[in-house]
């Protein structure tokens, strides 16, 4: 059972458009990240943060936008939707301490832009 | 560097035969290595964890792994599938920065 929620679960939305895609948990964890996966495919990290006011590029190239103003909140932001946008986006954190700790996903945005 | 393949895109098995998803991975320190199932418009659940503890690792719903070093191999099995085992396995590596290496995934299909 997921801690962590993401919403809307599907949007479809035109082009051009300002979207922002909510992620929450309720574990206090500090560590949260946003993945990017298409059908098929592996996860790609596009933004993550060690908590408030910390937020980092992941590997993959986004024209998205991320804040971290509440430990239980990483909303992510596209400016202006394009079709190359198209895909589904997991949120995640992770759990504290020394070592490396499994990461908790919520249920995901499916985005399609028109 | 960190790298993750999972050796089978699809594997089907008939529901009460025994499961293996196939992961190697490669990693320049200590990894952490770990299994998530991925069910149609779900996120990805925690099946089990590797952490330098026991070699072999007990997951939830009946599932296993054994993080074999020499063979830089963490396989996925299970005695006997069901049907609701049907879904997206993928394997990951850390070892110990923020990224977390996705293997490309293992769509198992459980037959009748």
């Amino acid at each position: 059972e997921a801690d962590i929620y993401q919403t809307p679960r599907y949007l479809v939305i035109g082009t051009g458009k300002k979207i922002t895609l909510e992620c929450s948990q309720t574990m206090g964890h500090d560590k949260m990240y946003w993945y990017q996966q298409d059908p098929g495919m592996e996860l790609h990290l596009i933004h993550y943060s060690y908590g408030v006011n910390s937020t980092e590029k992941g590997d993959l190239s986004s024209e998205s936008t991320v804040s971290r103003i509440r430990t239980e909140h990483f909303p992510l932001t596209l400016e202006s939707a394009r079709p190359s946008h198209t895909s589904q986006y997991l949120c995640a954190s992770s759990e504290p301490g020394q070592g490396y700790q499994p990461q908790h996903f919520g249920d995901g945005t499916r985005l399609s832009i028109l | 560097a960190q790298s993750v393949t999972q050796l089978d895109s699809h594997v089907s098995v008939s529901e009460g035969t025994p499961v293996l998803l196939r992961c190697n991975y490669s990693s320049s320190y200590s990894p952490s290595l770990f299994w998530y199932v991925q069910h149609p418009n779900k996120g990805l659940q925690l099946l089990l964890k590797y952490t330098s503890a026991a070699t072999l690792v007990k997951g939830i719903n009946g599932f296993e792994a054994e993080f074999k070093k020499s063979e830089t191999s963490f396989h996925l099995t299970k005695p006997s599938a069901h049907m609701s085992d049907a879904a997206e396995y993928f394997c990951v590596v850390n070892s110990g920065t923020y990224k977390y290496i996705f293997g490309t995934g293992t769509r198992l299909k459980v037959l009748a």
